[in-house]
């Protein structure tokens, strides 16, 4: 199987900051990779998809890039409704992954 | 707009088959992928597996001997069984859509609110 390993687990930032999460795959999954938000006692909410595709309703201070097996998701001038945990999630095995957590707290 | 509720036992004892269905209400599910992903708890996502509405199924290979997926399309539902259940199977399960958009990448795009199973005696 394909493993995503994600840094940092966990990451404390203040509103207005800049952060940046990151994914490693664990061989080339070319640009399959989605970022997931999660609230507590909440389902996932999708943000981007194919890498870098901003999914329709998110805000542009989400971002995501791709270099080789890296991935990177950057949250741009943090807002508290920002603080939660986030998924990398790969889908180009037919055996999807996803990656540990990152949960982004307030400093 | 399509919605996902999940359903099924909230309880299952150890050694059973933990038996959940996904309704799609507000679209078809014909011409989509769809998943099953669960959370333990305090823990992170896992991926279970995934249908398409044809019946191509793709699993978790560290589940695969021990789950089932099906889609009944007449009934607009899809379903996990998951057999010989132990305390590690306790989680929040989650059923999602999977899309596929031109170019990379599946993506799930609309998921279930998660029902709560636990697996005790």
């Amino acid at each position: 199987d394909i493993q995503m390993t994600q840094s940092p687990s966990s990451l404390s930032a203040s509103v207005g900051d800049t952060v940046t999460i990151t994914c490693r795959a664990s061989q080339n999954i070319d640009n399959y990779l989605g970022w997931y938000q999660q609230k507590p006692g909440k389902a996932p909410k999708v943000l981007i998809f194919s890498a870098s595709t901003l999914q329709s309703g998110v805000p542009s201070r989400f971002s995501g890039s791709r270099s080789g097996t890296d991935f990177t998701l950057t949250i741009s001038s943090l807002q508290p409704e920002d603080f939660a945990t986030y998924y990398c999630h790969q889908t180009y095995s037919t055996v999807y992954t996803f990656g540990q957590g990152t949960k982004l707290e307030i400093k | 707009q399509v919605q996902l509720q999940e359903s099924g036992p909230g309880l299952v004892k150890p050694s059973e088959t933990l038996s959940l269905t996904c309704t799609v209400s507000g679209g078809s599910i014909g011409s989509y992928y769809w998943g099953w992903i669960r959370q333990p708890p305090g823990k992170g996502l896992e991926w279970i597996g995934y249908i398409h509405y044809l019946g191509n199924k793709y699993y978790s290979s560290s589940l695969k001997s021990r789950i089932t997926i099906s889609v009944d399309s007449s009934k607009n539902q899809f379903s996990l069984r998951l057999s010989s259940v132990t305390a590690a199977d306790t989680a929040t399960y989650y059923c999602a859509r999977v899309r596929a958009p031109p170019g990379d990448g599946y993506y799930m795009d609309v998921w279930g609110k998660g029902t709560t199973v636990t697996v005790s005696s």
